[in-house]
């Protein structure tokens, strides 16, 4: 398996600009989530799926959108490019596992984006 | 979800244990405790989790105080490989909330 793979890797906007960050995963998991990075700081949930049709904000979902068709993709779009918006986005997948029902999260490698 | 207190960096001598603190005093009955860490310009990666007793992988152990409001990573022998930063996330349901983690320098 490939696991989480993310594309760009790397991807200079300009302001204004819109793009869509890519995510896939071939491990059959329903849940999906998108994350953002800010340089020494933790990561933020921009916006997650619970499955294919449904998605939901997380804690830093302005100036994003999402969508999700399938189980395996999971696209993220910027619209209007931000300064703000610069930092490293990371994809993530998980399932329900183990007899206590817990979720493990398997991430992608991360697109390092910079707005100018 | 629970909020996290952990150190800001720690060091550690290679072939060392290393024990890297956690306080979720927040924390509610059904979290679970998860800590994952993040090796340098890559996503985070599972190392271990638990929920009431004390866990053992190949990675790591995971030793929760009684009481639940604190738990500690132990890395049993310290390689340059771990040099990474740690995050402990207390909770329940599918949505993690990663703080700032411990950021461990692993000294030759």
């Amino acid at each position: 398996n490939a696991g989480v793979t993310q594309t760009p890797k790397f991807r200079i906007l300009k302001i204004g600009q819109s793009m869509t960050l890519q995510c896939a995963q071939d491990m059959n998991h329903n849940y999906m989530y998108w994350y953002r990075q800010d340089p020494g700081m933790g990561l933020k949930l921009i916006y997650y799926s619970v499955g294919a049709g449904i998605t939901d904000k997380g804690e830093v979902p302005n100036g994003y959108n999402v969508s999700r068709s399938t189980t395996e993709d999971f696209p993220l779009r910027l619209e209007l490019a931000a300064p703000s918006q610069t930092s490293v986005y990371f994809c993530a997948s998980s399932i329900i596992a183990g007899r206590n029902q817990y979720y493990e999260q398997y991430f992608g490698p991360g697109t390092r984006l910079t707005v100018t | 979800d629970a909020k996290t207190t952990q150190p800001n960096s720690m060091e550690s001598n290679e072939e060392e244990p290393v024990h890297l603190p956690c306080n979720h005093s927040t924390i509610s009955g059904t979290d679970y405790i998860h800590w994952y860490r993040q090796l340098p310009s890559q996503g985070p990666e599972y190392v271990i989790h638990g929920l009431t007793s004390n866990v053992n992988n190949r990675m790591a152990s995971l030793a929760i105080a009684e009481d639940r409001k604190s738990s500690t990573l132990i890395l049993h022998r310290a390689t340059l490989r771990d040099a990474a930063v740690y995050y402990c996330i207390p909770n329940t349901g599918n949505q993690f909330y990663f703080g700032t983690g411990t950021s461990l320098t692993v000294i030759p």
